[in-house]
């Protein structure tokens, strides 16, 4: 167990509102990351953090913007949704023994109307 | 840039019977990972098997098992003695070695098995 909640697990907003995932682990991991999962697509990066303050940019960007102000917490925000950002997010961490793999939150289901 | 593709949207296998799922990937990298994950209707992405891109002996994980063709760029996945929990979704994926690699995933493929 990796100790990643993400919150909130489901959310439903209209379009040009902002809305903002919280990503929270629990054992120190220093690089975390924001997937989003469509259909036809499979999993796509977002941005990603190697540290406090430190975040870059992935694949599918645009429209988002990121914050890691202490090590726990990782924060999506899309500052004006739109339809196009309905999807199922996901946060992941990077194992502390550096095999490779990345150990996944269990995902929040975004809706914009 | 890396890619990952998986080339078999669908897949379908009898209960009990060996089915095997396709992946290839492209990279210019040597020092790199490759992973099999397995999406359940549950959602939550569980790692199958990790593959070390220096390590030419093939991984094993009980009844999973891979077929890495290091050469050729593929990174085949068995599932032997398929069984009705192993319907899912799986994620063929890949990390660059490197500290700030990033995992990059092919687009999937749903995986039904039938009694």
């Amino acid at each position: 167990d990796a100790g990643i909640t993400q919150s909130p697990r489901h959310k439903v907003t209209e379009t040009g509102t902002p809305v903002t995932l919280r990503c929270h682990q629990t054992e120190n991991h220093r690089y975390m990351y924001w997937y989003r999962q469509d259909p036809g697509h499979g999993l796509r990066l977002i941005h990603y953090s190697y540290g406090v303050k430190d975040t870059d940019k992935g694949e599918v960007s645009d429209g988002y913007s990121v914050s890691r102000s202490k090590t726990e917490d990782f924060l999506l925000t899309l500052e004006s949704a739109t339809s196009s950002q309905t999807s199922v997010y996901f946060c992941a961490i990077r194992g502390l023994r550096d095999t490779g793999e990345l150990f996944f939150g269990e995902g929040s289901r975004l809706t914009v109307l | 840039a890396q890619t990952v593709t998986q080339s078999q949207p669908e897949m379908s296998v009898q209960e009990a019977e060996t089915v095997t799922l396709s992946c290839t990937y492209d990279t210019s990298e040597s020092d790199y990972y490759l992973f099999w994950y397995k999406q359940p209707p549950s959602r939550q992405m569980i790692l199958v098997i990790r593959q070390e891109a220096y390590k030419q002996q093939n991984a094993t994980e009980n009844r999973f098992s891979v077929n890495f063709q290091k050469a050729a760029k593929s990174f085949s996945l068995k599932i032997s003695d398929s069984q009705l929990g192993d319907a899912a979704m799986y994620f063929c994926a890949y990390i660059y070695g490197g500290s700030q690699g990033n995992l990059i995933f092919g687009k999937g493929t749903k995986l039904s098995v039938k009694p």
